[in-house]
């Protein structure tokens, strides 16, 4: 299974600032999705990040309040900006591996704004 | 598009017991099913998946089974163990690749299994 690498693990922010999530993979990879799972909540996703092109945002979700970028294929980078308690949040970064379909995650960055 | 719902939202089990986790998707285009663990503090672990073509798949204590007719699908864990207490989240996508590949979770599981 793909090895995947996130930071900060946890973080405590105050609102109106701006966090940037960061996730590493062991391998290349063609995409690189971002999920948000709310307290109690199952997982959303955001948006799916491609080398070399725009991130593909779901709806609901803004490129302006989560800026992605996807530099190369092993690194990818979230921004929650312009931060709101309604944030909090676990986010979650996931990829594939080796063209399959199975689908795996880091270890999630949980957000908290004051 | 697709929505998957997860029944029962919290289980609770004696350890030794077997657990059932059910969800249901609409979209009958999906063709894949992998269910999720998650642990307090860490993301989502794979622990099963099924494809549309399989109606049965199992792995040591754990077994996933389909029914394409009725759009369901169930995650069995014999023989629980107080390590398996975690949630659990089933999800459906319609196979990899185009704007198809995306992964629809069901809404969880909190599984407590009571030593």
């Amino acid at each position: 299974s793909a090895v995947i690498s996130q930071k900060p693990s946890r973080d405590i922010c105050q609102r109106g600032t701006s966090l940037t999530i960061q996730c590493q993979v062991d391998s290349q990879v063609t995409m690189m999705f971002w999920y948000r799972q709310q307290p109690g909540q199952s997982l959303t996703l955001i948006a799916t990040a491609n080398q070399g092109s725009e991130a593909t945002y779901e709806s609901g979700f803004v490129i302006d309040k989560f800026p992605i970028s996807r530099p190369n294929l092993t690194f990818s980078t979230l921004t929650v900006s312009n931060m709101s308690p309604e944030d909090s949040s676990i986010y979650l970064c996931s990829t594939r591996q080796g063209g399959g379909e199975k689908l795996f995650f880091g270890s999630g960055t949980q957000l908290s704004v004051l | 598009g697709e929505n998957v719902e997860q029944h029962p939202s919290t289980l609770s089990v004696q350890e030794g017991d077997s657990a059932v986790i059910k969800c249901t998707y609409s979209d009958s285009a999906s063709n894949y099913f992998p269910w999720y663990k998650q642990e307090l503090g860490k993301g989502p672990q794979l622990i099963i998946d099924i494809r549309s073509n399989v109606g049965e798949k199992k792995d040591q204590r754990i077994a996933v089974t389909l029914n394409k007719t009725a759009k369901h699908f169930s995650l069995h864990i014999t023989e629980t163990q107080p390590e398996d207490s975690a949630v659990y989240f089933c999800a459906a996508s319609g196979g990899y690749g185009g704007a198809t590949n995306k992964l629809i979770f069901g809404t969880g599981t909190l599984l407590a299994v009571q030593p």
